[in-house]
């Protein structure tokens, strides 16, 4: 079962505008991570941003998160045309048992149009 | 950089045959994940090891799937017999500590005919 769901599934954009992708989850949840999938490749972990935080920055990446609302956003500023790409959402809840995999989406394709 | 490792990158296999997938995950990483993503879909998650041991398997649908980790180090996912429905793309990953994310392999993308 999927638990994050993006939005929007597909964004195209112009080359040196903002990508702004959303994030919505269904239950409490430790952590929400932010992965990237360049086409037939494996992710490449983004960013993560913790349950007790609101916002995190990492470059030209900014992520949100409302854990009232259960959902999260992540920002691309100045999109270059390298950023085409797959991006997901993914939740971490950790058992007591020890585990912690993730919860993935089925995640936003951004196209950047130079 | 350190990268997880995962052989082989591409494996077409007939219906009913078995097939392997092997893992080399970031050395030091004790956590180690199995996904499978389904072409247009998000990664689920098959099993999780700590160590040599299994915390995760119960979206592993074991009557074809096995796992391993004998060492604690590499590990190996098995399907036997293979099915139309398991043509997807298995993704390992690894972990030092859940509070700063994965590192994923490249995947092998199973096509089965």
């Amino acid at each position: 079962s999927q638990q994050g769901e993006e939005d929007p599934q597909a964004l195209s954009i112009q080359e040196g505008e903002n990508a702004t992708m959303n994030c919505s989850y269904k239950t409490s949840i430790n952590n929400l991570q932010w992965y990237r999938q360049n086409s037939g490749r494996g992710l490449v972990h983004l960013i993560l941003i913790r349950s007790n935080e609101r916002e995190k920055h990492s470059g030209r990446l900014r992520v949100t998160l409302d854990t009232s609302k259960k959902s999260s956003s992540l920002l691309i500023t100045a999109s270059r045309a390298a950023d085409t790409a797959s991006y997901f959402c993914a939740t971490a809840i950790y058992s007591g048992g020890g585990a912690d995999g993730l919860t993935f989406g089925k995640g936003t394709h951004l196209i950047i149009q130079p | 950089e350190a990268e997880v490792a995962q052989s082989p990158r591409y494996k077409i296999t007939e219906k009913s045959q078995a097939v392997a997938f092997w893992c080399d995950p970031i050395s030091g990483h004790a956590t180690l994940y199995w996904y499978r993503q389904i072409l247009g879909q998000g990664p689920e998650l098959l099993v999780q090891f700590q160590d040599e041991s299994v915390v995760d398997d119960s979206q592993l649908p074991k009557d074809r799937f096995s796992a391993e980790r004998l060492k604690g180090v590499d590990s190996t996912l098995k399907i036997q017999p293979a099915e139309l429905g398991d043509s997807a793309m298995y993704l390992c990953a690894s972990s030092f500590d859940r509070n700063y994310g994965y590192t994923f392999g490249s995947g092998t993308r199973l096509t089965v005919v």
